[in-house]
């Protein structure tokens, strides 16, 4: 079992429309970072929380700590947020454990 | 803008002949990473470098192998690159502080296709 297990995998929604990706992790952890990887891309840090809530723009982000789970919104999707997203966990000894990535199709 | 750079960002190679992927960075961080991420799967760590220490993660073939000449730049060498070694390599920094995380920061990748 992954020890950071993302849903959906896959996610196809139309233009508009309210996102929610899910992450759960198995172990107390330092940090969970939101990651977007656009197809052939890097990475791209979108948000490190270790509590509470963060928005940018129109992504935002939720961690529970005690639930161990945190959730990426993407509120107005556009076709140019289709990517994939990634939930990854730090540790306190730098350690990055990643889950598997949802892609997300957005379409006009 | 401090940032990590990789090159180059696409790299073609054949079967068995050697290829060097090259990462620099302006962040002065101490900590480097390199990762390899196959299509469609997560980013696997393959060794990083704490300052001039290096540490292999255990199950890296030998095939890999990384050179740190100063705290800028950070090398990736595939000895004999395999079909199975075509992904994208990712290098991420960070800086390592006692008890505290330290976020790390990606480069934009290279992929390298072998032919």
């Amino acid at each position: 079992k992954n020890e950071v297990e993302q849903s959906p995998q896959n996610l196809t929604a139309q233009e508009g429309e309210f996102i929610t990706i899910n992450c759960s992790y198995s172990v107390g952890i330092s940090a969970l970072h939101w990651l977007q990887q656009h197809p052939g891309g890097g990475i791209v840090s979108l948000f490190m929380l270790s509590s509470g809530k963060k928005k940018h723009g129109r992504l935002i982000a939720t961690i529970n700590i005690q639930e161990k789970h945190s959730s990426l919104h993407i509120t107005a999707s556009h076709p140019r947020d289709s990517a994939v997203y990634i939930c990854a966990v730090g540790y306190n000894n730098n350690d990055m454990r990643f889950g598997a990535g949802t892609r997300l199709t957005v379409k006009p | 803008d401090a940032m990590v750079i990789q090159n180059p960002r696409y790299q073609v190679t054949q079967f068995g002949k050697p290829v060097t992927l090259s990462c620099s960075q302006t962040l002065n961080h101490n900590v480097m990473y390199w990762y390899q991420q196959k299509s469609s799967q997560a980013p696997k760590l393959l060794f990083h470098y704490y300052d001039k220490d290096f540490n292999n993660e255990a199950d890296t073939p030998d095939n890999f192998q990384s050179r740190r000449p100063n705290t800028s730049f950070c090398f990736l060498d595939i000895r004999s690159p395999g079909l199975g070694d075509a992904a994208m390599y990712l290098c991420a920094t960070s800086r390592e502080t006692q008890g505290s995380y330290n976020e790390q920061f990606f480069g934009p990748g290279t992929r390298l296709t072998v032919l």
